[in-house]
């Protein structure tokens, strides 16, 4: 069975300080990969997607950046964190060849302060 | 803009009562559509999908589907304490073999099931 794994769960941060959060898939190859952000009381926004390694599609401009180094790793970067970039973090997985449905993480708390 | 609607709550019912959630969409070409659990501080996980017009029923959930009203909605049975959560729904224009890219979630229900 395919299991996804996110770390850190969860993490406070000062203002400018950098950032990176991982997430891998396992029972799987070549999923499509997802950076999701959930702010409070406001519904899931998609940050960036990957349909494979190297490739990556941002859905929002802002202050993070994402890799995928390998098929299943896929991380979240920021150079310099903002107070706005607080939120749960979510990393999410679908089928790449065919599906549409996505199986989140267990999701990374971060606080700026 | 696609929108996906869901009435934020708090929804309450006494356990053992038939819990009702419900969903608007937008996007007329929508062909998927989802729910999925949040328990408080946790990840969401999938409940059900949902492509066809109609119900569907997985155990004490049933999924409903109306394309033409754009409506979606979710009936739990015999609710229990256990499903006190936020409901997300989620909805795209990709078929079953689509990507999950286009993917809309709503802003959730928070159900609270009172023992």
């Amino acid at each position: 069975s395919q299991t996804i794994h996110q770390w850190p769960a969860t993490l406070v941060q000062p203002v400018g300080s950098p950032l990176s959060l991982e997430c891998t898939v396992e029972g799987t190859s070549n999923p499509n990969l997802y950076w999701y952000r959930q702010a409070a009381g406001r519904g899931l926004q998609l940050l960036f997607y990957s349909v494979g390694i190297g490739q990556i599609s941002s859905e929002v401009p802002q202050n993070l950046s994402a890799s995928r180094p390998q098929d299943r790793q896929f991380i979240l970067s920021s150079k310099k964190l903002l107070l706005s970039d607080s939120g749960f973090y979510l990393c999410a997985w679908s089928r790449g060849v065919s599906g549409n449905t996505i199986y989140f993480g267990e999701g990374s708390w971060l606080t700026v302060v | 803009q696609k929108e996906v609607e869901q009435n934020s709550g708090p929804l309450s019912v006494p356990e053992g009562a038939i819990a009702s959630l419900n969903c608007t969409y937008s996007d007329r070409v929508s062909q998927s559509f989802f729910w999925y659990r949040q328990y408080s501080g946790k990840s969401p996980e999938l409940i059900m999908s949902i492509y066809s017009n109609g119900d569907k029923e997985d155990g004490r959930f049933t999924a409903q589907l109306n394309k033409a009203s754009q409506y979606v909605s979710l009936l739990i049975r015999d609710s229990q304490p256990s499903d006190s959560a936020t409901y997300l729904c989620a909805v795209t224009p990709e078929k079953r073999s689509g990507s999950a890219r286009q993917l809309t979630f709503g802003s959730g229900t928070q159900l609270t099931v009172l023992p």
